[in-house]
């Protein structure tokens, strides 16, 4: 059965930090991963990644896959109490896309 | 605007009823799905579809059933409604290859007293 794992749960930091979140997947015929904010209302939708090695950055966030240790990671730095969101990574092959628990990120002013 | 969109944003219903929930995307994905939402935020898909071919977790009770009028529409009934089918669901569709996002809709907050 696909399997994704995101750590760490739940983290709060100070506005100007740094944060580092994990994933790791286990899929059948690995096709992409995914990353997604939630708010209050649906996930959207950060970053898509299928080649290892390959960075992807959008502003203060950017994230990465290593297909060979079978995860990823998303970076935000500068952090703002805007950031504060559940994200979500997401993995699938050739079915639909499992995932994770997500980590729930809280930025205190 | 392109999007998602689902109908009803809340439902409150009494245990034993029977319920819909409709979705429309007209972003011209050939694939839909349904997630369920649990109240930790743990996205678990129902059901993905496309005209080819209906793919259901296993561990979805036969008591909920998609049906897809056509390609741009996936609606979730819901038979015979259970306290614990209390959670937010959400709508989804992408194109069927596999390596694109899921767009989801802003979700149906189903809550069952």
């Amino acid at each position: 059965e696909d399997k994704v794992v995101q750590s760490p749960l739940s983290l709060v930091v100070h506005e100007g930090d740094t944060v580092t979140l994990n994933c790791s997947y286990e899929v059948t015929n690995f096709r992409s991963l995914l990353w997604y904010k939630q708010e209050k209302k649906a996930p959207t939708f950060l970053f898509m990644l299928t080649s290892s090695g390959i960075e992807k950055k959008s502003g203060r966030l950017s994230s990465i896959l290593d297909k060979k240790e079978l995860f990823s990671i998303l970076n935000i730095t500068a952090t703002q109490t805007g950031d504060s969101a559940v994200y979500l990574c997401a993995s699938g092959g050739n079915t639909p896309l499992v995932f994770g628990k997500g980590t729930r990120l809280s930025v205190i002013a | 605007d392109t999007a998602v969109s689902q109908t009803p944003k809340y439902l409150v219903t009494q245990m034993g009823n029977d319920k819909s929930i409709k979705c429309e995307q007209n972003l011209g994905h050939d694939t839909m799905y349904w997630y369920k939402q649990d109240s930790k935020k743990f996205l678990k898909i129902m059901f993905s579809y496309n005209n080819k071919e209906l793919i259901i977790n296993e561990t979805v009770p036969n008591r909920f059933s998609p049906k897809s009028p056509d390609k741009a529409h996936l609606n979730l009934h819901i038979n015979s409604l259970e306290l614990g089918d209390s959670a937010v669901y959400f709508c989804a569709s992408r194109m069927g290859n596999f390596n694109s996002p899921l767009h989801f809709g802003n979700g149906t907050r189903l809550t069952v007293t």
